[in-house]
């Protein structure tokens, strides 16, 4: 069945580093949606990328969507306190009309201060 | 801003009983979610509903989960005879269309 798969699954950075998570489906997706979560809350949609390649920016956050639409990939450049939380990547196949979204396990980012 | 509510924020049953999770939606949105994540783990699908009907179910929604959307504003989910892997967060979500969802702040169902 349809999986997606993140790595890494924890990651620990000092404040002002970098920080990537890597998703991958096992299927091509319509799109990847990438939500946070932070500790005892819900997830929350931070974006969407629909197209084939596509790249988007939020501030320091960077997010590509593979050419195959298999893979994406969020970069948060300079990370700060406020970056603590799961972050989780989550798409509905590709010519699914009905919503329902497989998530990835998530990465868990801790940052040191 | 809007967002999705849902009731009671904890739920604590025994076993074998019935459950329901209540849920107000986003007013003008149209598709509803139910999800579920077992605690450290990933956010599992259990259920979409859109025009009055289920729209896709996964294969955790056996026949001892419903839902109901009773009177146009709530959506619920009934787990009809909990187990002990029932246990988990569970968490609504509603959307205008199949694509960003605004999920609630969840009922965490501990089943004793």
């Amino acid at each position: 069945g349809q999986q997606v798969m993140q790595i890494p699954q924890y990651q620990h950075v000092q404040e002002g580093e970098d920080f990537t998570t890597y998703c991958n489906s096992s299927t091509t997706l319509s799109n990847i949606q990438w939500y946070k979560q932070r500790p005892g809350g819900h997830p929350v949609f931070l974006i969407q990328l629909v197209k084939s390649g596509e790249v988007k920016k939020q501030k320091r956050l960077t997010f590509q969507f593979g050419e195959a639409k298999k893979n994406s990939s969020l970069h948060i450049t300079a990370t700060q306190t406020t970056d603590v939380g799961t972050y989780f990547c989550a798409g509905p196949v590709r010519g699914s009309t009905l919503g329902r979204l497989y998530f990835g396990r998530g990465t868990q980012l801790t940052v040191w201060p | 801003e809007p967002e999705v509510t849902q009731t009671p924020s904890h739920q604590v049953t025994q076993m074998g009983q019935e459950v329901i999770l209540r849920c107000v939606p986003i007013s003008n949105h149209l598709y509803f979610y139910w999800y579920r994540q077992i605690l450290g783990q990933k956010v599992e699908f259990l259920v979409s509903f859109y025009n009055n009907e289920i729209s896709e179910k996964s294969e955790i929604f056996d026949d001892q989960f419903s839902v109901e959307r009773p009177d146009g504003s709530n959506f619920t989910l009934k787990i009809r005879s909990t187990k002990l892997e029932d246990s988990a967060m569970y968490f609504c979500a509603s959307s205008v269309s199949i694509d960003e969802q605004f999920f609630g702040p969840g009922t965490r169902l501990t089943v004793l």
